[in-house]
Parts: structure tokens; C-alpha cells; sequence
């Protein structure tokens, strides 16, 4: 099923915050986090794993509560380099090799001067 | 992060006929590759599970003997459509994984199918 991301878009202006949510209805066991630019194929950002750790690369953070099986991703005095579409992929359990992610519906960020 | 390729880029094809797309894991070896489609706006939609050495597993809806993966090697999966349709037109992108849990997919460049 389908992890749900909120909000589905959000316009911010150069050096403004961002929360962005991503909520399953499983139990997860990691939490994937990508940004895709238009016309181009998503790049990874961080994982997170179950354990509740947050992460942070540059400005950007996340974190993972998996009693609330929810993840959140955390724009910190956005740059205009930060908009694109971020989509949360989830995983539901380790599995030796080959675990697909389920991907939630993304969220249009838009960073203006 | 690792690198995965894709080819071709895009391509425009007549209908009836068929494309094949590569997918190259380039410096590390893919136990996994994944096939997604994505139409304008939308998620990333898996169409695939692909394994070196075994026969892919398509998510439900798929058509197996229309869209044909081939995984041949650790470091190469092929999509063929096979007697493409206009409502075949779209974005396809792969991507690969080295091992679950720890690890992360990583995406190709996409390749974009227009089926005139």
C-alpha cells in the first residue's frame, strides 16, 4: 500500500522552511527519500533505518519514527537548487537482496527568490 | 552514490513495433533491478522485480509478454516493449540495488518512449 505524503505541494520563498510528511499504514523498516527535477530521472537523498535515527545532508534532515510509522523530511533555509518533486519510498522489512520500495505520491516543492 | 545507466535517452518508434531499453549498473554489481513507469506529474508506478539469473516478477496489472525483462548480468537488465501502442508512451526508468536493507536504489536517467 501506498505510503501518503503531505502536503502535495508547497511554494516557498529563498532561505524559508519546509516539513514534508510521509505516513504508511505498515509497520516499516526503512524510509527512502529521493528528489526528482523535472524531466529527470529521482536522485537519492538518505535512507533511514528503523531504530528511530535522523540524518542530515547540508540543510536538508529526516527523520523516522517507527512507532508512528511515519518519516519526515526537513528543508532548512531552502535554496532554489531545492525545488523539485521529493518523493518518500518505504520498505517493510529487511529482506536479504532485492527489496522493492513502495513510493508515496510525491510533493511539488517550489523555492522563488 | 553508485551509478546507473540507461539507453537510449529517449526514442520515437511506430506502432506495432518493438523498443528494447538497457539498464547498466556502472561500478557496482545489482543483485536487483527494478522497472518503473512514471506518466507526467505522477508517482513512480514499479512495473518489475528483476534478479540476475531468474525470471523478473511483475506487479499486478503488468503484462508479462508485453512488457519482457531480461536480467543477464549484474551489471545489465533489459525492457523490451514488445508491438507498442501510443498508450505505451511514457517515461521509463530503472533502477538497481546492490543489497536490501542498508542499501538504497538507485535510478537511472530514464528513458523517454513516444509510440507514434
Amino acid at each position: 500500500q501506498q505510503p501518503v505524503q503531505s502536503p502535495q505541494a508547497v511554494i516557498l520563498r529563498e532561505g524559508e522552511d519546509a516539513v514534508i510528511n510521509c505516513s504508511s499504514s505498515k509497520a516499516l523498516y526503512s524510509v527512502h527519500w529521493y528528489r526528482q527535477k523535472h524531466g529527470e530521472a529521482p536522485v537519492f537523498l538518505m535512507i533511514l533505518l528503523k531504530g528511530g535515527e535522523q540524518k542530515g545532508h547540508d540543510k536538508i534532515s529526516a527523520s523516522f519514527n517507527e512507532k508512528k510509522q511515519q518519516s519526515s523530511l526537513y528543508l532548512t533555509a531552502s535554496q532554489l537548487s531545492y525545488s523539485g518533486t521529493y518523493f518518500c519510498g518505504t520498505e517493510g522489512s529487511f529482506k536479504a537482496a532485492g527489496n522493492k520500495l513502495t513510493f508515496g505520491g510525491g510533493t511539488r516543492v517550489l523555492v522563488k527568490p | 552514490g553508485a551509478v546507473v545507466s540507461q539507453h537510449p535517452s529517449w526514442v520515437i518508434c511506430k506502432s506495432g513495433t518493438s523498443v528494447k531499453i538497457e539498464c547498466r549498473s556502472l561500478d557496482f554489481q545489482a543483485t536487483t533491478m527494478f522497472w518503473y513507469r512514471q506518466f507526467p506529474k505522477q508517482s513512480l508506478m514499479l512495473m518489475a522485480t528483476s534478479n540476475e539469473g531468474s525470471k523478473a516478477t511483475y506487479e499486478q496489472g503488468v503484462e508479462k509478454d508485453k512488457f519482457l525483462i531480461n536480467h543477464a548480468s549484474l551489471t545489465l537488465s533489459t525492457l523490451t516493449v514488445t508491438s507498442a501502442h501510443p498508450e505505451d508512451s511514457s517515461f521509463y526508468i530503472c533502477s538497481a540495488r546492490y543489497a536490501s536493507g542498508r542499501e538504497t536504489q538507485y535510478f537511472g536517467p530514464g528513458t523517454r518512449l513516444l509510440v507514434l
